[in-house]
């Protein structure tokens, strides 16, 4: 089945730096990749997607970017704030699903100010 | 929409003790899920629905564990007899087969087991 791997755990940045956040899966079928923001004492909440017919998508200061030959995908956040400390966690929708995601451990990203 | 609904919120229980957790799904969603968030195991899909028919128990941990879903507006995760090992955080989710794929998480419920 599916597996999804996610580095790094956690992550400290500088305010106004830039943060990657990696994820390598190992169904090449899937065909579906949210990313999810976590803040404390919350559910997860969809921040942003990529299908498999897509290389990358931005929204405002965030984007995706997927490599499909390598079976990876990234988060890129830039100019961070405060307010992106949270926890993300991305996922990945195997091909032989309808609705169900495999999810990645998590990364603590934590803005330094 | 008020979003997913999750009660309670928090529940302390001694080991032993049945719980039990709700959840109101999004009005519309057909799909419903349970997830377990542990520090050690992370995010764990326990079991989801279909139009209130159960799809993949898979993920339950063990016969102590039970989900029902009586409607479409109302599910059910039982614990008996609950055990420490058993704290978490426990989130429901749920979305629309309408070409949306996003789930939509309750804020949860933290469960402690003493």
């Amino acid at each position: 089945g599916e597996n999804v791997e996610q580095h790094p755990s956690t992550l400290s940045v500088q305010e106004g730096d830039s943060a990657v956040i990696k994820c390598t899966y190992s169904d090449s079928a899937s065909n579906y990749f949210p990313w999810y923001k976590q803040e404390l004492g919350k559910g997860p909440q969809l921040i942003i997607d990529i299908r498999s017919n897509v290389g990358e998508k931005k929204d405002q200061r965030i984007a995706v970017t997927l490599n499909k030959t390598a079976k990876h995908f990234s988060l890129h956040i830039t100019e961070t704030q405060p307010e992106d400390s949270a926890v993300y966690f991305c996922a990945a929708r195997p091909g032989d699903s309808n609705y169900q995601l495999i999810w990645g451990a998590g990364t603590k990203l934590i803005i330094k100010p | 929409d008020a979003g997913v609904i999750q009660s309670p919120r928090h529940e302390v229980t001694e080991m032993g003790q049945e719980v039990t957790l709700r959840c109101k799904p999004i009005s519309g969603h057909d799909y419903l899920f349970w997830y377990r968030q542990t520090m050690m195991r992370g995010l764990e899909l326990l079991i989801y629905f279909n139009n209130n028919v159960p799809i993949d128990d898979s993920g339950m941990p063990e016969d102590r564990f039970s989900a029902k879903m009586p409607n479409a507006s109302f599910s059910t995760l039982k614990i008996q007899p609950s055990e420490p090992r058993d704290s978490a955080v426990y989130f429901c989710a749920s979305n629309n087969r309408q070409g949306r794929e996003t789930q939509y998480f309750g804020p949860g419920t933290r469960l402690l087991v003493l």
